[in-house]
Order: C-alpha cells, then structure tokens, then sequence
C-alpha cells in the first residue's frame, strides 16, 4: 500500500513567518492529495487539497505544491497567526478510494 | 450544519467487552470511514464503505467489525475489546468519487 511520510513533525515560528511543512509519498498512481488542521478535541478539518494535474494551489495565506516526479509535496502557510497553531496533517489517495495519512505536525505560532 | 455526529464522545471497556460506535451524517454522502488515530502514527483506515450497501476493508480491520445500515449511518463495532483497541476514533464521510472527506470529532475509547 502507499506510505506518506511527514516531516517535521513539530515546527515552532514567530507570528507573521511562514511555515513550511513537507511530505512524501510512494505509491506513483496517487493522484489526490488534501492537507488537513485538527485542533485540540476536534476532527481534522480540509483546509486545501491538490490533484495530480495540477502543480500549485494557492487559498489566501495556504498553498500547496506537488512535484510528481519527485513525489513530494508541500504546505505553505505566510503571515502565520497563533490561530493557526494545531496539528496538520498530509493525505495520499488513488482515486479518493483509500485516504493514507502522514503522522502529522505541531505547528506552534508564538505571539 | 450538524455534518458527521459520533456516539459516544467517550467511552472506558473492559478487556473483552464488546461495544458499538455510532456514526451519522446529514449531507447526503455516499462514502463513509472508519479511521483510528494513534499517539505518532496519524490516522489509519479501518473500514470504508463506498456507497450503501458494500463496506469494504482498510490498513487495520482486525478486531472489527461494520454495518452500513442505510445512506446516512455507519457504525462499527468491537466484538471483544482489547487494550491494544485504545484509541480516538474517527469517522468521515464523502460524496464519493472526486470529493474530500468531512470528519466527526472523534470518539475516544480506553480499553482496561
């Protein structure tokens, strides 16, 4: 099956840098690829997504970049604010049949 | 909006109890998922049923169990819990083909 690695799995920034949080995956046939936010007690929450044919996606502060040949792809957040303080998680899918999920990052924006 | 509602929020079983989580979902999916969530280890897909009717296995489907009983519930079921079980779990749902996944909040179960 696919493996998603993630990485780092905690990143501490001063409020207004940007973050930059990183996967990988292994399955080549992925082609869907949606980062999630999960705050403390609560569900992950789809923030942004990608597909294969595509290979930036911008949504005010977020973006996401893939690169399929390397097969990696990247969340970038700009301007960060302690609200966005929370675990984030990338995804892998073929065919949205099957989600495989990284192991997730703290992210902590200091005031 | 009330999306995905999971029943119970928490829950404490003895080793070899056996329970049911209860998953609903208003927006008129077609695709609904069990995952489990680990300590590290991100979530992990235990069952999925496409459309109502087929449920079909994930990563981690021993010890359990799943019923999609119509368009709207899943429920997945622990016939004899064990303290490995431990878990938050997650249940999601989606149109289908083409579409992202809409979490509940998540059921955190403690096995003794």
């Amino acid at each position: 099956g696919e493996n998603v690695e993630q990485h780092p799995s905690t990143l501490s920034v001063q409020e207004g840098d940007s973050a930059v949080i990183k996967c990988t995956y292994s399955d080549s046939a992925s082609n869907y690829f949606p980062w999630y936010k999960q705050e403390l007690g609560k569900g992950p929450q789809l923030i942004i997504d990608i597909r294969s044919n595509v290979g930036e996606k911008k949504d005010q502060r977020i973006a996401v970049t893939l690169n399929k040949t390397a097969k990696h792809f990247s969340l970038h957040i700009t301007e960060t604010q302690p609200e966005d303080s929370a675990v984030y998680f990338c995804a892998a899918s073929i065919n949205f049949n099957k989600f495989y999920f990284g192991s997730g990052t703290k992210l902590n924006v200091k005031p | 909006n009330a999306g995905v509602t999971q029943t119970p929020k928490f829950q404490v079983l003895k080793t070899g109890q056996s329970m049911t989580l209860q998953c609903a979902q208003d927006m008129n999916h077609n695709s609904m998922y069990w995952y489990r969530q680990d300590p590290g280890m991100g979530l992990r897909l235990i069952y999925y049923s496409a459309s109502e009717g087929t449920t079909d296995k994930g990563e981690v489907p021993n010890g359990y169990n799943v019923s999609r009983l119509n368009k709207r519930e899943f429920s997945l079921r622990l016939e004899s819990a064990a303290p490995s079980q431990t878990s938050v779990y997650f249940c999601a749902s989606s149109e289908g083909v083409s579409s992202a996944q809409h979490f509940g909040d998540g059921t955190r179960l403690s096995i003794l």
